[in-house]
């Protein structure tokens, strides 16, 4: 599997607005999967992308995976404070080679 | 009933002791692994098997030793544990390899002293 790069690697973000986390590869990926860590716990499966430009949408997030399949994205919409957390983005290749994450913090 | 379970949940010993952590999941997948995550939260497999064969073992120290006696059961057994051992230590679970959902166990926080 290939080591994934995130960015950023911390966001602060206010309650209600949007942001967006990315994911960034050197190689073409055969898949990317989206993890959710919330602080003290264990990493939670979120999605799967597996084709070209696929987009995917759990109510108020949308995974993007890009044209080239060499990244990929999670935008949140209206933030809350139960997004935070940490996100993790990981090709599975017959193991998860995982980024770095990024952290997110909410302000009410 | 919890999928993925890993005992012991919190871990302080000297360095230099011998400690084992054990992990089972009922959810019937064949494919089990032991993620170790840092300070810095990095995420990093250690190992992989794949019913009781070990497919995947990454540059770790053979201080540390994976055992399983039967699919179910992957148990991580660490000699002479050092400072840098400290780590919260990831047990997962999958039904094959490549693009399959993987399970995480809660974690098992190992301080050493």
């Amino acid at each position: 599997g290939q080591q994934v790069m995130q960015i950023p690697q911390y966001q602060h973000v206010q309650e209600g607005e949007d942001f967006t986390t990315y994911c960034n590869s050197s190689t073409t990926l055969s898949n990317i999967q989206w993890y959710k860590q919330r602080p003290g716990g264990h990493p939670v499966f979120l999605i799967q992308l597996v084709k070209s430009g696929e987009v995917k949408k759990q109510k108020r997030l949308t995974f993007q995976f890009g044209e080239a399949k060499k990244n990929s994205s999670l935008h949140i919409t209206a933030t809350q404070t139960t997004d935070v957390g940490t996100y993790f983005c990981a090709e599975n290749d017959y193991k998860l080679s995982f980024g770095a994450g990024t952290t997110v913090t909410v302000r009410a | 009933d919890t999928a993925v379970s890993q005992t012991p949940k919190y871990l302080v010993t000297q360095m230099g002791n011998d400690k084992s952590i054990k992990c089972e999941q009922n959810l019937g997948h064949d494919t089990m692994y032991w993620y170790k995550q840092d300070s810095k939260k990095f995420l990093k497999i250690m190992f992989s098997y794949n019913n009781k064969e070990l497919i995947i073992n990454e540059t770790v120290p053979n201080r540390f030793s994976p055992k399983s006696p039967d699919k179910a059961h992957l148990n991580l057994h660490i000699n002479s544990l050092e400072l840098g051992d400290s780590a919260v230590y990831f047990c997962a679970s999958s039904q094959g390899g490549q693009g399959n959902t993987i399970y995480f166990g809660e974690g098992s926080w190992l301080t050493v002293v």
